[in-house]
């Protein structure tokens, strides 16, 4: 699994969008970038995967850049209860295999 | 509801002593994994399950046991070979024939030393 990078800290104001970068430069054609988050003594909350294309659920959006290189996790409007660790993991989409969880980013949304 | 129950919540080992943490799911998936988390980290994979009578060794498989008797149950044993078991332990699940599908937790055991 490829590995990735995440600055360890970033704020919001609650209500503005929340921009989460992450790099994933070694990924390869057929790896998923997911993105978990995990509320402390929580176990990770799943919120949304993608391959290449730009998707969006009820929880946020996923931007995945051309080059596959790079990807940023938007929550539109955050409120004090995203406050949280956001992990990126990158994973192979066929076979069996495990994934590989860094540090994240500890994520704090300011009144 | 369909989901991972980790239990106990809550365990406190003597020196030298074994324990066991249990993980089931009822959620039918074929892949379970066990992580460890230490304060201010990430997870860290200790095992992992694709399919039952099978499991394969992770980052940290030093001083733990497992067994895949049954598909939904994936206990971790923590040997007394394991010096530093204080640490969140987190179970987690996976359909594994749907390629991309994401990993399901439990709510994890804090284990602690007495």
């Amino acid at each position: 699994d490829a590995k990735t990078t995440q600055p360890t800290s970033m704020d919001c104001a609650e209500g503005r969008a929340a921009n989460l970068p992450c790099n994933h430069s070694t990924i390869s054609g057929n790896e998923y970038v997911y993105w978990y988050r995990q509320i402390h003594s929580q176990g990770p909350q799943y919120i949304i995967h993608g391959l290449k294309n730009n998707e969006t659920n009820e929880m946020a959006s996923l931007i995945i850049t051309e080059d596959r290189k790079s990807s940023t996790l938007i929550l539109p409007h955050a409120t004090l209860r995203d406050t949280a660790v956001y992990y990126c993991i990158v994973r192979v989409a066929e076979g069996r295999g495990k994934s590989t969880f860094g540090d994240g980013t500890t994520l704090t949304v300011k009144p | 509801d369909g989901g991972i129950t980790q239990s106990p919540k809550y365990l406190f080992r003597k020196e030298g002593q074994n324990v066991t943490l249990s993980c089931e799911q009822n959620l039918n998936h074929d892949a379970m994994y066990w992580y460890r988390q230490d304060p201010g980290q990430g997870l860290r994979l200790i095992y992992y399950s694709q399919i039952v009578n099978d499991f394969q060794k992770g980052d940290i498989a030093e001083g733990y046991s497992v067994s895949r008797e049954k598909k939904e149950s994936f206990p971790l044993t923590v040997t007394s070979a394991q010096k530093n078991p204080t640490a969140f332990y987190l179970c987690a699940s996976r359909r594994e024939g749907d390629s991309n599908q994401p990993q399901h937790f439990g709510d994890g055991t804090r284990l602690s030393i007495l």
